[in-house]
């Protein structure tokens, strides 16, 4: 049983389109989040969702805008995509109090965007 | 602003012998600190936690130290196997409830 899935695993894409991301999770955990992977493998905080939330935001820009419609799952659409937007996004998921984060997090197998 | 680094950044060791890996911060506030192993075209699983308040964790071969006085962690792992080539990533959440990762330990075991 996948803890964290992630749809679909590869995204190739054209410059300017509009595409989504899902992500689930089947722990029965509060809080969600999006991360981002460089080509330089280095892993950065786009957004958090506790409880259908939004918690964290980072310094992202507008055309990446997060869902949660349930607390089971947080999706990630990008409209009118860019060259710079092409790197592997990662879901995770964790059990913790807002404020108390000591819970461990679960990542999903990530999403490979390729933007030409 | 949190800072998480790791050093070395590659290393590769015989197979046998014991890895130690290195993971630093600049903010001591931290709430936990985990470890983490990332396989290549892989998501990341976690390996060791260690809450705040804790010295140390151990699961199997693998031992992870944190000294939070000195924002510093070390992840030992004991007699190194080939399946243990992978890339090592130590994480912190801090004060802000942030997660920030280092750029990782890219490790390699020679059979």
């Amino acid at each position: 049983d996948t803890a964290v899935s992630q749809t679909p695993k590869y995204l190739v894409t054209q410059m300017g389109n509009d595409k989504s991301i899902k992500c689930e999770q089947n722990l029965g955990h509060d809080t969600m989040y999006w991360y981002k992977q460089d080509s330089k493998k280095f892993l950065k905080i786009m957004f958090s969702y506790n409880n259908k939330e939004l918690i964290i935001n980072e310094t992202v820009p507008n055309r990446f805008s997060p869902k949660s419609p349930d607390k089971a799952h947080l999706n990630l659409h990008i409209n009118s995509l860019e060259l710079g937007d092409s790197a592997v996004y990662f879901c995770a998921s964790s059990q913790e109090s807002w404020g108390s984060p000591t819970g461990e997090l679960f990542f999903g197998e990530g999403s490979r965007l390729t933007v030409l | 602003k949190q800072e998480v680094t790791q050093i070395p950044a590659a290393l590769s060791v015989p197979e046998g012998e014991n890895l130690v890996l290195n993971c630093s911060f600049t903010d001591s506030a931290i709430y936990n600190l985990q470890w983490f192993r990332q396989d290549p075209g892989k998501g990341l699983t976690s390996l060791l936690l260690i809450q705040s308040s804790q010295r140390e964790q151990t699961s199997g071969r693998l031992n992870a130290s944190l000294d939070k006085s000195s924002g510093r962690s070390t992840l030992y792992i004991a007699a190194s196997q080939p399946g243990d080539s992978a890339t090592y990533l130590c994480a912190v959440t801090g004060g802000n409830n942030r997660l920030a990762f280092g750029k990782g330990n890219q490790v390699v075991v020679i059979p």
